[in-house]
């Protein structure tokens, strides 16, 4: 099973600074069929799913503000929010869909300082 | 635009079977593009894939090999649903529960989440 580790486990940035959050799959998620990353961000808020901010590492979700954005490859994954909102306070997730059993990373609680 | 509906019981008594359904709209459970999956989600076990089901000209299970003894996950075409069995459960099965269609893809969709309950 593929391993996706977080880092760090919790986070605290002050409003409009830039915020972080690192993800490492235990084996690459880079798929050789369609050469597409298959890593997902979700953040997450108390007493609600999941929900989907980034696709393929690096497409954002539809209606996702513009501060949200991911990157890199094969093994290695950050999630970067450019000037943090208060509303941007939850625990982010990743997760990868490049085969059965798909695994998400433990989630990265992200606070106001 | 897709809606998944999640229903069930919200207990159930320990060696007991787990039941939910996840009624699906705006999609057809049949389609030959996506898969239909289970994820739990606990403060001991975090965020845990539990398996799926798709249909590619036949019907295909994948299951977590954590639970693979205890788990079935059936569609149901006439009713465009798709359900998880959990049998013998005991308090470590307690979680809240989501049905989704393919996680973390461009056609990610979540239920709304049931919290499930194991005790006597």
């Amino acid at each position: 099973d593929i391993v996706m580790t977080q880092s760090p486990e919790s986070l605290a940035v002050s409003l409009g600074e830039r915020a972080t959050i690192n993800c490492k799959s235990s084996q690459s998620v880079l798929s050789s069929y369609n050469n597409k990353n298959h890593l997902g961000w979700y953040q997450q808020k108390p007493g609600q799913p999941p929900k989907l901010l980034i696709y393929w590492a690096s497409t954002r979700e539809s209606g996702v503000p513009d501060r949200f954005s991911g990157s890199g490859s094969g093994t290695d994954f950050t999630l970067t929010i450019s000037s943090l909102q208060a509303e941007d306070v939850a625990v982010y997730y990743c997760q990868h869909y490049d085969a059965p059993p798909y695994t998400f990373g433990q989630g990265t609680k992200l606070e106001i300082k | 635009q897709v809606q998944l509906q999640q229903s069930g019981p919200g207990l159930v008594k320990p060696s007991q079977t787990l039941s939910l359904t996840c009624v699906i709209s705006g999609d057809s459970v049949s389609s030959n593009t996506v898969a239909w999956h289970w994820i739990r989600q606990s403060p001991s076990r975090g965020l845990e894939w539990l398996g799926r089901t798709y249909y590619r000209s036949k019907w295909f299970n994948d299951y977590a090999a954590s639970v693979k003894s205890r788990i079935t996950i059936n569609p149901e075409t006439s009713k465009n649903q798709f359900s998880l069995h959990l049998n013998s459960v005991t308090p470590e099965d307690t979680a809240i529960y989501y049905c989704a269609r393919d996680p973390g893809s461009p056609k990610d969709q979540w239920g709304q989440g049931t919290l499930v309950t194991v005790s006597s």
